[in-house]
């Protein structure tokens, strides 16, 4: 098992400019979600997925847009970057769709170092 | 304090020495996860404890929880040149979305050889 893959590993953006960070995971996990980890603010919770076809906002969801058209995938959208949006994203899963609030382990994936210019 | 702060930001230790890191957070929660991350990498799971735990032992971790105190800690025993890392503590807010985890901002150990 590859476990969670993101793609790209370093990507550079002008402001205003969009993109797609792509998130895979192999292990057959209900829940996904999408975190930004940001110097002295710890991860903070952007969007996630318990299943194909549902996804839910977190704490920190503006400027971000999520789909989940399959189980294995859960792509994150950035509509129009701001520098704001400097930060390392984070995809992670979890097997059961109960989220991992109820104790099941998440597994993360390498992160995408994201600046925006 | 925000919920789930760790303590020390930052820790430097000798291989061999134990290593404690504490977490505090403000609301009940219904468990308290502590993952490590290695620098530039993901965050690896290392151990949970639910909130009617009061400890847990994995390998040479040892995790303590004082709900009375809203406290745990996290401590790592004869530590290793390889145990380098941030640590966090997250917490399921009791009550809370069972879909988010709240992170700390984590505990820089450093080990020296």
């Amino acid at each position: 098992n590859a476990g969670v893959t993101q793609t790209p590993k370093f990507q550079v953006l002008k402001t205003g400019q969009s993109m797609t960070l792509q998130c895979a995971q192999d292990m057959n996990h209900e829940y996904m979600s999408w975190y930004r980890q940001d110097p002295g603010m710890g991860l903070r919770l952007i969007h996630y997925s318990v299943g194909a076809g549902i996804t839910d906002q977190g704490e920190v969801p503006n400027g971000y847009n999520v789909s989940r058209s399959t189980t294995e995938d859960f792509p994150l959208r950035l509509l129009s970057a701001a520098p704001s949006q400097t930060s390392v994203y984070f995809c992670a899963s979890s097997y059961s769709n109960q989220g991992p609030g109820t104790g099941n382990t998440i597994y993360f994936g390498e992160g995408s170092w994201l600046t925006v210019v | 304090s925000q919920q789930g702060e760790e303590d020390p930001q930052a820790l430097s230790i000798q291989e061999g020495e134990n290593a404690t890191m504490n977490c505090s957070y403000k609301t009940s929660i219904n468990n308290l996860q502590w993952y490590r991350q290695n620098s530039g990498r993901g965050l690896v799971h290392l151990i949970l404890i639910r909130s009617n735990e009061r400890e847990k032992h994995s390998g040479r971790l040892r995790v303590t929880l004082d709900t009375s105190k809203k406290s745990s800690s996290l401590l790592i025993t004869a530590s290793r040149a390889a145990d380098t890392a941030s640590y966090f503590c997250a917490t399921a807010i009791s009550g809370g979305s069972n879909y988010k985890l709240t992170f700390g901002k984590g505990t820089l150990l450093t080990v020296n050889p």
